[in-house]
């Protein structure tokens, strides 16, 4: 265990079904990350929140709508997806100061779109 | 920008023998280099890591070199054991919390 879970494992929705991805972290940490996992672009970082604040978006698609209330808790909304999207959806998490950067990794949801 | 190519992209050994796995990377402000190692239906776990005033660092059975000069990382596992398959990937990063990540490779351990 990492200290990074993540719910669902898995997801199956239709393109045009609204659902969330939740991810927790119990390590502290103050940065938190969405990175997309397919067979196209192994580790593609979609979202970086540093203090509660997005601090970076790689030119995602705003059918991906990220949240983060709090430094322990990340979302990703989504909405209208297409079957384009059905990858693994990895939330990381990190401390924002100092040296001590590394990041942990959540084992991921796994997201079908049909 | 940032890029990290890695290679190979599939590498299969003998259980006992090394593997060898190495990364370039384009950015010279570059000045961390982590390992991680995703084994199946789970996320991707640091291994190892090094930063860039150091020239190699080992832990056990896993290594990693860097040569700054050249731009390249290389990790190196020795008497590798099945449990040791799995999918590598490597990163740098610049500045900030951003990582750029290589493309993985898979590694096989024949018994």
């Amino acid at each position: 265990e990492t200290g990074v879970t993540q719910t669902p494992r898995h997801l199956v929705m239709g393109m045009t079904n609204k659902k969330s991805l939740k991810c927790e972290q119990h390590l502290g940490h103050n940065a938190m990350y969405w990175y997309k996992q397919s067979a196209k672009k192994p580790l593609e970082l979609m979202f970086v929140y540093s203090l509660e604040e997005r601090v970076e978006n790689n030119s995602v698609p705003s059918r991906f709508s990220p949240e983060c209330p709090n430094s322990s808790h990340l979302f990703l909304h989504l909405h209208t997806l297409q079957p384009e999207d059905s990858a693994l959806y990895l939330c990381a998490s990190s401390q924002d100061r100092g040296t001590v950067r590394e990041q942990y990794f959540g084992p991921g949801t796994r997201l079908t779109v049909t | 920008g940032e890029n990290v190519e890695q290679h190979p992209s599939t590498l299969s050994v003998q259980e006992g023998d090394s593997a060898v796995i190495k990364c370039t990377y384009s950015d010279s402000a570059s000045n961390y280099f982590p390992w991680y190692k995703q084994e199946l239906g789970k996320g991707p776990q640091l291994i190892i890591d090094i930063r860039s005033n150091v020239g190699e660092k080992k832990d056990q059975r896993i290594a990693v070199t860097l040569n700054k000069t050249a731009k390249h990382f290389s990790l190196h596992i020795t008497e590798t054991q099945p449990e040791d398959s799995a999918v590598y990937f490597c990163a740098e990063r610049a500045a900030g919390n951003k990582l750029t990540f290589g493309g993985g490779t898979r590694v096989l351990v024949k018994p």
